[in-house]
């Protein structure tokens, strides 16, 4: 079974809209921690966001949010305000186990494409 | 504060060849994990270090192989190289309080 699943290979958003990039997750270890990664076409990989198993609360970070639903286990990436640079491949990343195990497991990624 | 950095950036190789590659964590980072990406595959890791020890490993043949130094810089070995093994390189870098950083990439290509 898919560790992480991204079901949007590509999404196409109007600028200054907000867009909402799916992730799914499929884990039985009660302490993991979830990411989103930005990779622009020039192929640096720039962290988002982070959220852990046991954080009561949604993460945010500027204009990046995570809608965590730890029971139907997703933790979807919500960008307010999407913006033309905001184009590029994301990508939704799970670590499992505590600090540690340092190894992420990564979704097929969604190509997100701002249309001015 | 200055992020992870990879060198090369781009490196071109002839089959059976072999490429050293190298990553400077971004400074108190002790964890270094390295990752390919190709297109059919996606991201997939490659192993982790710590403290100059491999912690974790992912499933890839022994002609993979890294270490780490006593200041945390990393060097990933690739020999005998194949067509196969044209990628991106990604190199990561952590304090262990979850947040992972990750360098430019190094683009392999063998010819």
């Amino acid at each position: 079974a898919q560790k992480i699943t991204q079901t949007q290979p590509g999404m196409f958003v109007q600028e200054k809209e907000a867009v909402t990039l799916d992730c799914t997750y499929d884990t039985s270890d009660p302490s993991y921690g979830l990411f989103w990664y930005k990779q622009p076409s020039s192929g640096e990989m720039i962290f988002l966001i982070y959220q852990g198993s046991y954080d009561q609360q949604n993460a945010t970070e500027g204009r990046y949010s995570l809608n965590f639903q730890k029971a139907r286990k997703s933790a979807n990436l919500v960008i307010s305000a999407s913006q033309l640079g905001d184009s590029a491949m994301y990508f939704c990343a799970m670590r499992e186990g505590n600090f540690g195990n340092e190894k992420l497991t990564f979704g097929t990624g969604t190509r997100l494409t701002i249309i001015p | 504060k200055a992020g992870v950095t990879q060198t090369p950036r781009y490196l071109i190789k002839t089959r059976g060849q072999q490429v050293t590659l190298s990553c400077s964590p971004i400074s108190g980072h002790r964890s270094v994990s390295w990752y390919q990406q190709t297109p059919g595959q996606g991201l997939q890791f490659l192993f982790e270090y710590f403290s100059e020890t491999q912690r974790n490993k992912g499933n890839f043949p022994g002609r993979f192989s890294g270490r780490q130094f006593s200041n945390s810089r990393s060097e990933m070995n690739v020999s005998t190289l194949e067509l196969g093994d044209s990628a991106l390189y990604l190199c990561a870098s952590s304090r262990q309080d979850a947040r992972q950083y990750f360098g430019p990439g190094t683009r392999l290509t063998v010819t």
